[in-house]
């Protein structure tokens, strides 16, 4: 199995700061066929289900703010939000989606300072 | 409206059974792979299981293979986990969610509580 890890476990930002995110995977999840990452981005807010918010590694979802971009190959991918907005308040996961069973990272909370 | 509506999940014992539901609405259901994640109290998420389209194709984590079975309604638009031999560690809110491989739709949840 692809076991994935993040770092920071949390972290705070001043409003209209950058919040950087890191994921890791213990392989690589770039399929050489098509030159794309298998990695996703969703954001948690308190009492919600999850939200997609980047796939293949730095595509944006449909209605994301772009604000939210992620970056990264093979093994270590970034989401950063370039300036945090109050409702950027969340626990952000990485997921891949290169094999089953498709597995999360255990997600970075991020707060406002 | 897109929309995926969980139900079924409640307090059982360990060793017990559940049948949860979801119902979608607002899109082709027949035409996607369907997926169940959960999310035990404070943790993070967990990929449990799919199915692709027709239910021909059934795929699952290790945790959950034996005692889970995923299956699909596509005539009632109805995505079902049947979670038998239940245990504390299956305590957990379980979505629903639309599987691109990526989740974009996701339900709001059951919660699935094993305890004596």
């Amino acid at each position: 199995d692809i076991e994935m890890t993040q770092s920071p476990d949390s972290l705070a930002v001043s409003l209209g700061e950058r919040a950087t995110i890191n994921c890791k995977s213990t392989q690589s999840i770039l399929y050489s066929s098509n030159n794309k990452n298998y990695l996703a981005w969703y954001q948690q807010k308190p009492g919600q289900p999850p939200k997609l918010l980047i796939y293949w590694a730095s595509t944006r979802h449909s209605g994301v703010p772009d604000r939210f971009s992620g970056s990264g190959s093979g093994t270590d991918f970034t989401l950063t939000v370039s300036s945090l907005q109050a409702e950027d308040v969340a626990v952000y996961y990485c997921q891949q989606y290169y094999s089953t069973p498709f597995t999360f990272g255990p997600g970075t909370k991020v707060d406002v300072k | 409206e897109v929309q995926l509506v969980e139900s079924g999940g409640g307090l059982v014992q360990p060793g017990g059974s559940l049948r949860l539901s979801c119902i979608a609405s607002g899109f082709t259901f027949r035409t996607y792979w369907m997926t169940w994640v959960r999310q035990a109290p404070g943790k993070g998420l967990e990929w449990v299981a799919n199915i692709n389209e027709d239910g021909s194709e059934k795929y699952y984590v290790e945790s959950v293979k034996g005692r889970f079975t995923i299956s699909r309604d596509n005539a009632k638009n109805s995505l079902y986990l049947q979670i038998n031999s239940l245990r504390a560690e299956d305590t957990a809110l379980y979505y629903c969610a639309r599987d691109l491989r990526v989740f974009d739709i996701w339900g709001q949840g059951t919660v699935v509580t094993v305890s004596s």
